[in-house]
């Protein structure tokens, strides 16, 4: 079992939908979480950020973590199509090892 | 800032030949971080440097694998000899400080090919 599930999709909505991407894990000793977004033929950049659970909102972005069911979610308000890319959760433990998931690949359609 | 920079974009090489990758972090960041991205396995951590010392290898995948940080503004990572299991995308990243609070700035990467 991978230590971070996600899934890869592809998830296709209209523009403007409401988007929920989610990433389980199973090492309870994670304590960093974040999300990064990766557009094709480029790195992965830096989206959310957050430490514990509870949500935090960034513009159209909201990042949840759920500790106790080992359960993060990332929506996205009124989604548009520059928003097509592929969300990648990533966590961390006590050590520096940035664990990421294998990433869900958004498409927003006109 | 231009960001981190690798070079090359592409590789494409045969079977046993030897693949150096390069990476120049951003100016003054103390980590550098080599990743590797598959289809299959997604993204995986291979070695982080702090100060130019490597401090976790254990990500790499074989002593087919070596990383070197000669000095502060330049990284390499070397694939001797290569196989075509090693075709993959090859991302370096470097940060500011502790990636706990320090986000991971990555590089373009390198898109290597083994056949």
């Amino acid at each position: 079992q991978k230590e971070v599930e996600q899934d890869p999709g592809p998830l296709s909505v209209p523009e403007g939908a409401i988007v929920s991407l989610n990433c389980t894990y199973s090492n309870s000793a994670f304590q960093y979480f974040m999300w990064y977004r990766q557009y094709s033929r480029k790195g992965p950049e830096l989206l959310m950020y957050t430490y514990s659970s509870g949500n935090k909102e960034d513009g159209r972005f909201t990042a949840q973590v759920d500790k106790s069911s080992k359960y993060i979610s990332l929506f996205i308000r009124d989604s548009q199509p520059s928003d097509s890319a592929t969300y990648l959760c990533a966590m961390m433990d006590s050590s520096y090892k940035l664990i990421f998931g294998s990433g869900t690949r958004l498409l927003v359609r006109p | 800032d231009a960001g981190v920079i690798q070079s090359p974009r592409h590789e494409v090489t045969e079977m046993g030949q030897e693949v150096t990758l390069r990476c120049k972090p951003i100016s003054g960041h103390d980590y550098l971080f080599w990743y590797r991205q598959t289809m299959m396995r997604g993204l995986e951590l291979l070695i982080y440097f702090n100060n130019n010392v490597p401090i976790d290898d254990s990500g790499m995948p074989e002593d087919r694998f070596s990383a070197k940080m000669p000095n502060a503004s330049f990284s390499t990572l070397k694939i001797q000899p290569s196989e075509p299991r090693d075709s993959a995308v090859y991302f370096c990243a470097s940060s500011p400080g502790t990636p706990y609070n320090s986000p991971l700035h990555f590089g373009n990467g390198t898109r290597l090919t083994v056949t």
